[in-house]
């Protein structure tokens, strides 16, 4: 059974750019969570998607969002990127709610 | 709100040494707790769940152990490797909400 992927594996942008981060949950998961680890300030909460909708948002702007497709795939987006937005962004999918969640490898985001 | 401590913060050790990892949190009404491990620069993976029901979990030369009255639990390694090198990271679901809360982990290292 494959794993939690995620896309791109590095991404580098510059300061006011937007940023496309996808992830695939894996088979059978219909929940994705979205996570980012930046340096310093350990893994926080970003977004929960369950059967196509936004269930939960963490502490956030709303330059941060997302959308969950019929596949149960996952894009987050980040607009007018800012350089603390640098970070590890992990994506998470559980069968469902409550269940065990499953980390992909992450995506490194570097903003310039 | 819900703080995840992990202490300590740091641990060196000697091949074939049992330790423990401690964590903490301030909320009781959660509905699992997970620990992870992570390597460097890599996502997270899932070691043990234990749900508020249980008490403990094994796999391995892994245990968790889980206090919810107390707000504690331990994760104990038996004859540590130096492949169990990497930060380990504990993290509670909240009840009424989907995401999980980590503490900030404890970095270890198994010296040979």
């Amino acid at each position: 059974e494959a794993g939690v992927t995620q896309s791109p594996t590095h991404l580098i942008k510059t300061r006011g750019q937007q940023a496309t981060l996808r992830c695939s949950p894996i088979s059978g998961h219909t929940s994705v969570y979205w996570y980012q680890q930046a340096l310093g300030l350990g893994l926080q909460f970003l977004l929960w998607y369950d059967e196509g909708e936004e269930r939960n948002r963490g502490n956030f702007p709303p330059r941060f969002s997302g959308r969950q497709f019929p596949n149960y795939s996952s894009e987050l987006n980040v607009n007018a990127l800012e350089l603390e937005d640098s970070a590890l962004y992990l994506c998470a999918s559980s069968r469902t709610i409550f269940y065990e969640q499953y980390f992909g490898p992450g995506t490194r985001l570097t903003v310039t | 709100k819900q703080e995840v401590t992990q202490i300590p913060a740091a641990l060196s050790v000697p091949e074939g040494e049992n330790l423990v990892l401690n964590c903490s949190f301030t909320d009781s009404a959660i509905y699992n707790l997970q620990w992870f491990r992570q390597d460097p620069g890599k996502g997270l993976t899932s070691l043990l769940l234990i749900q508020s029901s249980q008490r403990e979990q094994t796999s391995g030369r892994l245990n968790a152990s889980l206090d919810k009255s107390s707000g504690r639990s331990t994760l104990y390694i038996a004859a540590s490797q130096p492949g169990d090198s990497a930060t380990y990271l504990c993290a509670v679901t909240q009840g009424g909400s989907e995401k999980l809360v980590f503490g900030k982990g404890t970095k270890l290292t198994v010296n040979p």
